[in-house]
């Protein structure tokens, strides 16, 4: 079957860095995906990988390795906003969302 | 510039009523649009996507159903709704695969609050 895995919630420091991993098992691979949702509103997207390697996006950094199943989102200089929860997901053979349980990040002061 | 709009974005009905959720998608033509469900703490299920007008992929059997009346509107339904069918709906489209350079990424409406009682 296909699957994804991520930890069901995480705590951080305002200020800090935050890694946010996520593990797959899919029937083939069209890329990764993370989006970030807060509390009772839609999930925005956040970063897409199809090659190995790093993405980064200002204080957003989204790394895949294929070979492993396996991607984090890392988050710096965290920020009371970026409390929310991470949504992995990844696009299978026939161009299809699997989807994770999402993580829900808590930020501390 | 694209953007996706649904509605209504909250409604409380009871056990039985019919229901009427509508999506529509502005600044693209031909999307591949989509409708979720997100029961509380739990992940995305996806309930249809469609690749075009009138054409609906269910992947759920349930009693709901979608419709795709026009190339840029999806409308998601059910004849009598129960218990089970409280969550949170939200619709989403992408481009037709290998249209996007960014992997058919999938963008989401304001999504719907939905209360059976």
């Amino acid at each position: 079957g296909q699957n994804i895995d991520q930890p069901t919630e995480m705590t951080a420091t305002e200020g800090a860095i935050v890694q946010i991993n996520c593990t797959y098992q899919t029937s083939g691979f069209n890329g990764l995906f993370w989006y970030q949702q807060h509390a009772g509103e839609a999930p925005t997207f956040l970063s897409y990988n199809v090659l190995d390697g790093l993405e980064e996006k200002g204080r957003f950094s989204s790394f895949l390795s294929r070979s492993k199943g396996y991607s984090y989102l890392l988050l710096k200089e965290l920020q009371m906003k970026d409390s929310a929860s991470y949504l992995c997901a990844v696009m299978d053979s026939n161009y299809q969302l699997i989807w994770g349980a999402g993580t829900k990040l808590i930020i501390k002061p | 510039s694209q953007t996706i709009h649904q509605w209504p974005a909250t409604l409380v009905q009871p056990v039985g009523s019919p229901l009427s959720l509508e999506c529509t998608v502005e600044g693209t033509s031909n999307p591949n649009l989509y409708w979720y469900r997100q029961a509380a703490g739990r992940g995305l299920q996806l309930l249809f996507y469609s690749v075009g007008i009138g054409q609906i992929s269910s992947e759920v059997p349930q009693n709901l159903s979608a419709s795709r009346p026009q190339d840029r509107q999806f409308i998601l339904s059910s004849k009598k709704l129960l218990l089970s069918d409280s969550g949170f709906y939200l619709c989403a489209w992408s481009a037709t695969p290998g249209t996007d350079g960014a992997g058919n990424t999938i963008y989401f409406g304001e999504g719907s609050w939905l209360t059976v009682v």
